[in-house]
């Protein structure tokens, strides 16, 4: 069926050094993509989304990037502090707008 | 705004027993949901409600019942606890179901 995964379930990098985790999606008709990032013994926060019609958006040291031809989804952490250190998901809205798709989500680990 | 709280943080039940979890949300948001989350998975919905007297249902929503009564509570309940509802429980808003949607801190679940 229909699914949105991720490619590496963990991630380390060396605090400074930028972090880019992807995502991969096989509903080709998902219009919206969100990244979340749990920290620990926390619900999901919201980081930063797109929309199908734009191929890149940036927010505070976070870039999603967005490659419609091969449905993939990534996003990049500038300058990767300890505070990054998290799970992050990636998540598409359905056709219908229903429903939130989650991906297995990507452990940043940052090492000082 | 408090955004959206869940009562309890921690339960602990015996099989066959039930029980509701409470949620809530101060920022008159219209779509609701219910993700349970399980070790090394992403978020699955249990159910939405995109309105007050409206829901449905997710992805996995056998053992789970939702009622929607006001715009501001989207209460979960579990009939008869199963072990294998262990998990953490986390809900979720947004201003309409194609929105962002921004979780509560969680509900963690054991049932023995």
């Amino acid at each position: 069926g229909e699914s949105v995964g991720l490619h590496l379930p963990t991630l380390s990098v060396q605090e400074g050094d930028n972090s880019i985790i992807n995502c991969a999606y096989s509903n080709s008709a998902s219009d919206y993509f969100i990244w979340y990032k749990q920290e620990s013994g926390k619900g999901p926060q919201f980081i930063i989304d797109i929309r199908s019609n734009m191929d890149k958006r940036q927010g505070q040291r976070v870039t999603v990037l967005l490659n419609k031809t091969v449905k993939h989804l990534s996003l990049q952490i500038a300058a990767t502090q300890p505070g990054d250190s998290a799970v992050y998901f990636c998540a598409e809205n359905n056709n219908a707008g229903n429903m939130l798709t989650f991906g297995g989500g990507t452990r940043l680990m940052v090492k000082p | 705004n408090a955004g959206v709280t869940q009562t309890p943080k921690f339960q602990v039940l015996k099989t066959g027993q039930s029980m509701t979890l409470q949620c809530a949300q101060d920022m008159n948001h219209e779509y609701m949901s219910w993700y349970r989350q399980d070790p090394g998975m992403g978020l699955r919905l249990i159910h939405y409600s995109v309105g007050a007297g409206i829901t449905d249902q997710g992805e996995v929503p056998n053992g789970y019942n939702v009622s929607r009564s006001t715009t501001e509570d989207f209460p979960l309940r579990l009939l008869s606890a199963a072990p294998s509802q262990t998990s953490v429980y986390f809900c979720a808003s947004s201003y309409n179901r194609a929105d962002t949607q921004y979780f509560g801190p969680g509900t963690r679940l054991t049932v023995l």
